[in-house]
């Protein structure tokens, strides 16, 4: 069974600080996502990453995989309070297409 | 481009009524999926359909739920003689090639 271990759960930040969102999934996957989910609203695609080594980089969030590793971070660099969402990875599972096995989440608070 | 268009965005049923939830893909998505989240959890998978086909069902209960994307129309979740259990958030996703899935704002469901 693939299980999606996302760390940590709550994440309280200061403005203009760098941290990291962790992934773990425990079997081989195809693809890897990063989604951010606003307060009642819906999930926003940030990044999929397809291979081993990928890195990609939006504004102040950068995304890799390891794939031999198993895991993939969410870098956060100079936070600021529009970056205070939810975040979630998902993985596909093998052999399927769009079933997607989510993480629990990672709520960001970005405080001044 | 419109994104996929999910409604009602509030849904309050009684136990023992039905519940219909109804998707639009975005133009020219013809893959279409279902989730499920409950609060503080991520998404989970039900069910992932092509035109007038069901591909996946695998997350789906057995029993009382039911999904459809016809040839003209939107796809529809219905779910039958609701119970208290299946208040949640449900959300449609569409993707031209299931490799980048596009979400909806979701549908609130709340049974009384």
């Amino acid at each position: 069974e693939l299980k999606v271990e996302q760390n940590p759960l709550f994440l309280s930040m200061q403005e203009e600080k760098n941290y990291t969102i962790y992934c773990n999934y425990s079997t081989t996957s195809d693809r890897l996502y990063w989604y951010r989910q606003d307060p009642g609203k819906s999930l926003e695609s940030l990044f999929v990453l397809l291979s081993n080594g990928a890195v990609k980089q939006e504004g102040r969030l950068m995304a890799s995989l390891d794939t031999k590793a198993r895991l993939s971070t969410l870098h956060i660099t100079a936070a600021v309070h529009d970056l205070s969402a939810t975040y979630f990875c998902a993985v596909v599972l093998g052999g399927s297409q769009g079933n997607l096995i989510f993480g629990k989440g990672t709520k960001l608070s970005v405080k001044p | 481009n419109a994104g996929v268009m999910q409604n009602p965005r509030h849904l309050v049923r009684r136990r023992g009524q039905e519940a219909r939830l109804r998707c639009s893909p975005m133009k020219g998505h013809s893959h279409v999926y279902w989730y499920r989240q409950l609060p503080e959890e991520g998404l989970k998978f039900m069910v992932y359909l092509q035109k007038e086909n069901i591909i996946d069902e695998s997350g789906m209960p057995k029993e009382r739920f039911s999904a459809e994307f016809p040839k003209e129309g939107p796809s529809i979740l219905r779910i039958q003689q609701v119970v208290r259990g299946d208040s949640a958030a449900y959300f449609c996703a569409s993707s031209p090639n299931y490799e980048k899935l596009f979400f909806g704002s979701g549908t609130q469901l709340s049974v009384l």
